[in-house]
């Protein structure tokens, strides 16, 4: 059972827009900043998003990060198949003192 | 190039202990705090530790601690987790990662696996 919740899968079409949602709490997103990543099995995962909405160099612009109050969203625009993974979002707990992530969402581009 | 490399996975009984390397190039190690993550067979990924630049504060999962320590050698460029009373459920891959700022890591390893059986 993980603190974030993530939904298990989304799918949409080449070209399309896809959102995936991370919701949490106080403790965790509502005070504290959200990471994205990007991940596929037997490889590292790489970051997508850090600081809630920020894209670390390299990362395309297609890839944006929200939040509002206790949820966080990750848009993914112009789809690619390349973009089958799976994806993950992460925050700092304050309550826990210790970091945790969302149990992953497996994007589909149809 | 910026480089983190895991080393020290093995197949390990039941209550035994095991010590994960990750050595770090590329960059100015001791600026940095580091992660270990890890992910199971068939499951998400978890965060597990992290630590301070000088290693002088460290925190843990509820499920590693008191179990799990996470070190330093900043000479050395070197992340440690030390891993003692290993259970079933600690099978996993594990991940040690730079911080680019709270949990966004934006250097990741390929991963050692441990497998507790």
């Amino acid at each position: 059972q993980s603190v974030l919740t993530q939904p298990p899968s989304v799918s949409a079409a080449p070209g399309q827009k896809v959102t995936i949602s991370c919701s949490g709490g106080s403790s965790n997103i509502g005070n504290n900043y959200v990471s994205w990543y990007r991940h596929l099995p037997g490889t590292a995962p790489k970051l997508l998003i850090f600081d809630t909405n920020k894209r670390p160099s390299g990362i395309p612009d297609r890839f944006s990060g929200s939040k509002s109050g206790t949820s966080a969203t990750l848009d993914i625009t112009g789809l690619q198949t390349g973009d089958e993974a799976d994806y993950y979002c992460a925050a700092w707990d304050s309550s826990l003192s210790a970091g945790v992530f969302g149990g992953g969402t497996k994007l589909t581009v149809l | 190039e910026v480089q983190l490399v895991e080393s020290g996975g093995d197949l390990v009984q039941p209550g035994g202990s095991l010590k994960l390397s990750c050595a770090a190039s590329g960059f100015t190690f001791s600026n940095y705090w580091m992660h270990w993550v890890r992910q199971a067979p068939g499951k998400g990924l978890v965060w597990v530790s992290r630590i301070k630049t000088d290693g002088s504060r460290t925190n843990y999962a509820d499920s590693v601690k008191g179990r799990f320590t996470i070190s330093r050698d900043n000479a050395k460029n070197t992340l440690y987790l030390q891993m003692n009373s290993l259970r079933a459920e600690d099978t996993a891959v594990y991940y040690c990662a730079k911080d680019l700022h709270d949990v966004g890591m934006d250097v990741w390893g390929q991963g050692t696996t441990v497998t507790v059986s």
